[in-house]
């Protein structure tokens, strides 16, 4: 059990280009959420998987953005057409189950210029 | 819609007091209430679970209460420490609300 890891640890990209991010969750770990977080706020709920079905997409996410879970492993995560205020610290977690603990991966920092 | 709050922004204590957070929820019935910390540039660290026919629950120096009739939980540092300060998120799961969604935090400081 090595964690939850991502990939990139740090993107720097040019407004208007895509970026693709990955998640690998601790095995056996059936739900996958992810998370976007800027300074100061609390983790913003993006979207979440039960194995590979994404079960719940938040509202607030424009369709620039959109995720994976093939085969109910690990996940992407792409945003589109990125602009300066997708800037933020994305953030993957991984749970056996709703009452079960998550437990989360270190991030890929984001910086759109 | 659901809606989740933490008392405060942040909350400054000294050493060996103890801390209180707070965390309501609106609009939704929790079967559970998950506690994390969150540390500068690192991902939160699950600390206490607790379920909603459960009043009360310790691990060490920690406390958390569940009120489902206030629709509140509760939790307690006793013997405050410096290494205790953090960010504090709370997290009301399971029931109605399949997915695990955080409050904004409560940014702990505890001063020697």
């Amino acid at each position: 059990d090595t964690g939850v890891s991502q990939d990139p640890r740090h993107k720097i990209t040019k407004r208007g280009q895509n970026v693709t991010f990955r998640c690998d969750p601790i095995s056996e770990h059936n739900r996958l959420y992810w998370y976007r977080q800027t300074l100061g706020q609390g983790p913003e709920f993006l979207t979440y998987f039960q194995n590979e079905a994404q079960l719940e997409k938040s509202r607030l996410l424009s369709d620039r953005f959109s995720a994976e879970r093939p085969k109910g492993s690990f996940s992407t995560l792409e945003i589109q057409r990125t602009e300066q205020g997708d800037s933020a610290m994305y953030l993957c977690a991984s749970s056996r189950a709703t009452n079960t603990e998550a437990f989360f991966g270190q991030g890929t920092r984001l910086t759109v210029v | 819609s659901q809606k989740i709050e933490q008392n405060s922004e942040a909350l400054n204590i000294q050493e060996g007091k103890t801390a209180t957070l707070t965390c309501n929820y609106t609009n939704y019935s929790p079967a559970y209430l998950q506690w994390y910390r969150q540390d500068p540039g690192r991902g939160p660290v699950f600390l206490l679970l607790i379920r909603e026919n459960e009043k009360e629950k310790r691990k060490e120096r920690l406390k958390v209460t569940f009120d489902t009739t206030l629709k509140q939980s509760l939790f307690h540092i006793t013997a405050s420490q410096p290494a205790d300060s953090a960010t504090y998120l709370c997290a009301p799961t399971g029931g109605s609300q399949g997915n695990l969604i955080f409050g904004k935090g409560t940014k702990l400081s505890v001063k020697p």
